[in-house]
């Protein structure tokens, strides 16, 4: 069955510091992936896709990702995080007709 | 205004009330769904529907039923509310397949508690 998994319930990183954020995926094809995030009292936003290609995704807000099959991982990225980035971030898998997400990671930053 | 609305945005009430969750677009999408979110759980998939005659299960369908009364609104309803469905609700659009190319379009959420 497809799943994701998110092994960081909780990241907190200081402002102008680099941030990664995990995901690990399970899909049998060749994966369709999502990272979304949610602001504090708001609905999900897409940050960036994945679907073929070149492995390293640009998305919004400057955050990049990078597809690595061999370890069945897409990795958020980003090189100096702002104070407004601090929200809870999903990673998901598109299959079908279907979209399955992790349970989330909670980004908090310190200034 | 927002492209996908629900109403109402929070809600408590009793174990054992019927609970009407509303959601309106304005993006022209053919396919809503209804999402739970839950602490530790990301969201979970509860019904979705790819035009007004076609309403499939999802995930977490026990419990809830669902109404396509247009293209544009996809209610959500809990015939008997109990206390595990205490949770925030999205709505969410696409227009394309979801596996593929899609992109969700969420609602702002609708907070339920039941006591």
């Amino acid at each position: 069955a497809q799943s994701v998994t998110q092994p960081d319930i909780h990241i907190t990183v200081s402002e102008g510091a680099s941030l990664e954020l995990r995901c690990n995926y399970s899909y049998g094809a060749t994966p369709y992936l999502f990272w979304y995030v949610q602001s504090p009292g708001q609905g999900l936003q897409l940050l960036l896709k994945y679907f073929s290609g070149d492995t390293l995704v640009q998305g919004i807000k400057g955050f990049e990702a990078e597809f690595k099959r061999s370890q069945s991982s897409f990795n958020l990225r980003k090189p100096s995080v702002h104070w407004s980035d601090a929200a809870e971030y999903f990673c998901a898998v598109g299959y079908g007709n279907k979209l399955v997400f992790g349970a989330g990671t909670i980004l908090r930053v310190k200034s | 205004d927002a492209d996908v609305t629900q109403t109402p945005r929070n809600r408590i009430t009793k174990t054992g009330k019927r609970i009407m969750l509303e959601c309106s677009q304005t993006k022209g999408h053919d396919r809503m769904y209804w999402y739970r979110q839950d602490p530790g759980l990301g969201l979970r998939l509860i019904y979705y529907s790819f035009d007004v005659k076609d309403i499939n299960k999802g995930e977490i369908s026990d419990g809830y039923s669902v109404s396509r009364q247009a293209q544009a609104k996809f209610s959500l309803s809990l015939e008997s509310a109990i206390p595990n469905q205490t949770a925030l609700y999205f709505c969410a659009t696409s227009d394309l397949n979801l596996g593929n190319t899609g992109e969700l379009f969420f609602g702002e959420g609708s907070r339920l508690t039941v006591l």
